[in-house]
């Protein structure tokens, strides 16, 4: 089965900080996802990274996808209280039978911004 | 656009009770999968539809059945509720079963059993 680990698991920092969190695997993965859950809601997709050492810009969030396609970064550049939320990162899990269609998710990152 | 919707949002059962959470996307979405969520546990899922007429077993099936009613709908039953299944429920379709396309979520069913 394929893990994805993700840290810190959780994160308090300061209106205007920047900040990065990690999706790792000993695994390799042909993409991953990048989710945002806020609180009493349902993940939201932010990004899907494809091909190794992609990168992509969201705004101040920059994802960033290992050259070995085993690992991703989220780096948030000054942060907002409006950021607060759960990142989680998923990606296909394709060690099981049909798994390619299915989706393994990391544990997830909390992350809380102060005003 | 309504997206995804869960039925009913909160839940509280008895020990040994039986339900079923509802779900419906309007997005004639393909595939259709159940979620539970657990602190420190992230997302595992439960059951998932490829298609309209079948449905497999995902990570931590026991304990639940689901049925793809149509293609708009996938619902989950819990036949003899158990403390251990106590959790946040959530259901998501994507529009094919292969390839990078999103999962789309609803909001969840919080479900207490006692």
């Amino acid at each position: 089965t394929q893990l994805l680990e993700q840290s810190p698991q959780f994160l308090s920092i300061q209106e205007g900080e920047n900040l990065t969190v990690y999706c790792n695997s000993s695994s390799v993965f042909s993409s991953l996802q990048w989710y945002r859950q806020e609180p009493g809601e349902g993940p939201v997709l932010l990004v899907t990274v494809v091909t190794g050492g992609e990168v992509k810009k969201l705004k101040r969030l920059t994802f960033q996808f290992g050259d070995a396609r085993k690992d991703s970064s989220l780096h948030i550049t000054a942060a907002q209280p409006g950021d607060t939320g759960l990142y989680l990162c998923a990606g296909p899990n394709l060690y099981t039978q049909g798994g390619s269609e299915k989706l393994v998710f990391g544990k997830g990152t909390k992350l809380t911004v102060n005003p | 656009n309504a997206g995804v919707t869960q039925t009913p949002k909160f839940q509280v059962l008895k020990t040994g009770q039986s339900m079923t959470l509802q779900c419906a996307q309007d997005m004639n979405h393909n595939s259709m999968y159940w979620y539970r969520q657990d602190p420190g546990m992230g997302l595992r899922l439960i059951y998932y539809s490829a298609s309209e007429g079948t449905t497999d077993k995902g990570e931590v099936p026991n304990g639940y059945n689901v049925s793809r009613l149509n293609k708009r709908e996938f619902s989950l039953r819990l036949e003899s509720a158990a403390p251990s299944q106590t959790s946040v429920y959530f259901c998501a379709s994507r529009v094919k079963f292969q390839g990078n396309q999103p999962q789309h979520f609803g909001d969840g069913t919080r479900l207490s059993i006692l």
